[in-house]
Parts: structure tokens; C-alpha cells; sequence
């Protein structure tokens, strides 16, 4: 089966750091994407990992093991705009879709 | 500007009637995906195409039919038999080539039932 799990909630003030887990179990694997949605809009991409390590891009960072079926998105200097659902997605083996988790709802205060 | 263009915004339906949303790329994709989106649920995939004339169900294909007869058109008709349309629906494409590429998501359409 395929399976990918996130918490569905979490809380963080401006200026701190969150992290948010994501673990997968897939039947194929060909890279892990994060994606950020605002309420009533679209996801807009905000990261890929299909190797092990961490991929930095500003105040944002996600790390990938897929030894571990492990991946997290890590989120600096929060700003009350970050407040949005987090998305993690796992692209199939084959290629041609991705898998998306429930999301994590990040609620931002000041 | 390239994109995807999702139509209409907002859709309502009446008992036993089909539907149709519209989705058009500029992007020159070759791949189209159609997702549902309940609150509090992440996306789930309806159908999905790879190029023109060809398309292939997703999770949760029960009750939507799609058609992809030009590369840049890929209409989802959501019909009578789902009994519960209501949701928030994204179109997404992709070019093929290199699979780092990341989905481009249209603004999406949000049926309801009337």
C-alpha cells in the first residue's frame, strides 16, 4: 500500500523554527516534493529531494533519508505569512504522479 | 504570462445533473492530472494523462470521466453517479524530461452542491 503521514497541526511563534515530519511508505520512490498551501488556494512548490541530504533554498530547508522513509521541512525565522498547510508528496516509481500527504496546518502568532 | 487556467472559480450542481471544469496549459505540457481536495484532507488523484488520446484512473476515478483530445485541454465531468462532488478541485501539469520538475497547480474550481 501506499501510506504517507504528517501531523496535522502545529504552532510556532514569529521568528522561531519548525520542523515538519513526513514518513512514507511507497511502493516506488523517485523523489519527494514539498509544497506550501495557502486556504482556498493552490500548492505552490517549495522544495524536491530525491537524494539523501539536506537541500537549502533561504529560510527553507528539507531533508531527505530514504533508508528511513524520512523526510522534514524546516522552516526559519517564521513569519506570520508561513501560516499555511505544508504539503509532502512522494513521486511514483514509474514517474507519473505523486502522492500526496493530508498536509500539516502551521498556525503562526506573534 | 504561461499557466494553467482553471474554469469556472466557483460551480454549483443539482441533483443528478453532470458537470464539467474546464482546465487549459500554455505551458506545453505533455502530462495533466486532475486531484480532489476535502478540508482538512490533502489531494487525491482522479485521473491523470500522459499525452494526448490517453488517460488513466487515479484513486478515486468512481463517478468523474475525463477527455484529453488536444495536448492543452484535459476537461474533468463530474457526473451523477458521485453522489458527493462537493470539494475543492486542482488541474496540474507537468512537462516530461526530467522528473525534478515540480507540478504546476492551476487556482482550482470549488463545486458545491445547490
Amino acid at each position: 500500500g501506499q501510506n504517507i503521514d504528517q501531523p496535522t497541526e502545529m504552532t510556532a511563534t514569529e521568528g522561531a523554527i519548525v520542523q515538519i515530519n513526513c514518513t512514507y511508505q511507497t511502493s516506488g520512490f523517485n523523489g519527494l516534493f514539498w509544497y506550501q498551501q495557502h486556504a482556498g488556494e493552490a500548492p505552490t512548490f517549495l522544495s524536491y529531494n530525491v537524494l539523501d541530504g539536506l537541500e537549502e533554498k533561504g529560510r527553507f530547508s528539507s531533508f531527505l533519508s530514504r533508508s528511513k522513509g524520512y523526510s522534514y521541512l524546516l522552516l526559519k525565522e517564521l513569519q506570520m505569512k508561513d501560516s499555511a498547510s505544508y504539503l509532502c508528496a512522494v513521486r511514483n516509481q514509474a514517474g507519473t504522479a505523486l502522492i500526496f500527504g493530508k498536509g500539516t496546518t502551521l498556525s503562526v502568532s506573534s | 504570462d504561461g499557466g494553467i487556467t482553471q474554469s469556472p472559480k466557483y460551480l454549483f450542481r443539482k441533483e443528478g445533473q453532470n458537470v464539467t471544469l474546464s482546465c487549459e496549459q500554455n505551458l506545453n505540457h505533455d502530462a495533466m492530472y486532475w486531484y480532489r481536495q476535502d478540508p482538512g484532507q490533502g489531494l487525491r488523484l482522479i485521473y491523470y494523462s500522459q499525452i494526448v488520446n490517453d488517460f488513466q484512473k487515479g484513486d478515486i476515478a468512481e463517478g468523474y470521466s475525463v477527455s484529453r483530445e488536444k495536448k492543452e485541454s484535459f476537461p474533468l465531468t463530474v457526473t451523477s453517479a458521485q453522489k458527493n462532488p462537493t470539494a475543492f478541485y486542482l488541474c496540474a501539469s507537468i512537462g516530461t524530461g526530467t522528473l525534478q520538475q515540480p507540478q504546476h497547480f492551476g487556482d482550482g474550481t470549488r463545486l458545491s452542491i445547490l
